[in-house]
């Protein structure tokens, strides 16, 4: 595939349960952000990834909140003892950013309620 | 904290009546202005990058341009397919500020 995805497309956990959401960036994108979107607001930056170079996590809202990205490709976000207000679409999102500022590109985002 | 702010928040337009949208920012120096397309439960689709005053980019019915504080997104002649949310983000001046600042989106409707 040329785009970026996501899994699962939805989720529906209970509250305090731990949750995994993945994401497979764009082959041969070397940044990897992480976003949330929920109802009504603009979207949110939680975490990037450059390279083998320290993530990012000045957006992370919590310490329940953790990423990683394995091998500078796939990436895995981790919420840990849910709450209701986590309930929001998560989006990744990869560039290539060897150089300059490059767009972002978003894959369809996971679905998250959190009862 | 660096501010994005998207006018209107909706907007109804007939078929082939033409019209702007805004998308005004706080910061100065910025790194990059980015439009993208959201359609319901989908992921924002990249649309144009504008890095200075002055610059304008058009795709189809599309075109935005930049100023020193604010870029529009002018639309011409629309049809029902462009009916979406429309997001405005720019990238902060300030080096290792990696992510993008969103505006909560102007909703767009072209009625046939």
């Amino acid at each position: 595939g040329a785009g970026v995805s996501q899994s699962p497309s939805n989720k529906v956990t209970e509250k305090g349960k731990d949750v995994e959401l993945r994401c497979d960036p764009i082959s041969g994108h070397t940044a990897l952000y992480w976003y949330r979107q929920s109802l009504g607001q603009g979207l949110e930056f939680l975490i990037y990834f450059q390279g083998n170079s320290a993530p990012d996590k000045s957006g992370l809202p919590s310490d329940r909140f953790s990423a990683e990205r394995t091998g500078g490709s796939v990436s895995t976000l981790t919420i840990q003892r849910t709450q209701q207000e986590d309930s929001a679409v998560y989006l990744c999102a990869s560039s290539l950013e060897t150089s300059g500022v490059r767009a972002q590109y978003f894959g369809p985002g996971t679905r998250l309620l959190v009862l | 904290e660096d501010q994005v702010t998207q006018s209107p928040e909706a907007l109804r337009l007939q078929e082939g009546e033409s019209s702007s949208l805004n998308c005004s920012y706080t910061v100065s120096g910025l790194r990059g202005l980015f439009w993208y397309r959201q359609d319901p439960g989908k992921g924002p689709e990249f649309l144009f990058t504008l890095y200075s005053a002055g610059e304008e980019k058009e795709k189809e019915r599309l075109k935005a341009t930049l100023t020193k504080k604010e870029s529009f997104l002018h639309i011409t002649a629309p049809k029902p397919e462009d009916s979406a949310t429309y997001l405005c983000a720019v990238r902060p001046p300030a080096e290792g500020a990696n992510n993008l600042f969103f505006g909560t989106g102007t909703r767009l409707t072209v009625i046939p």
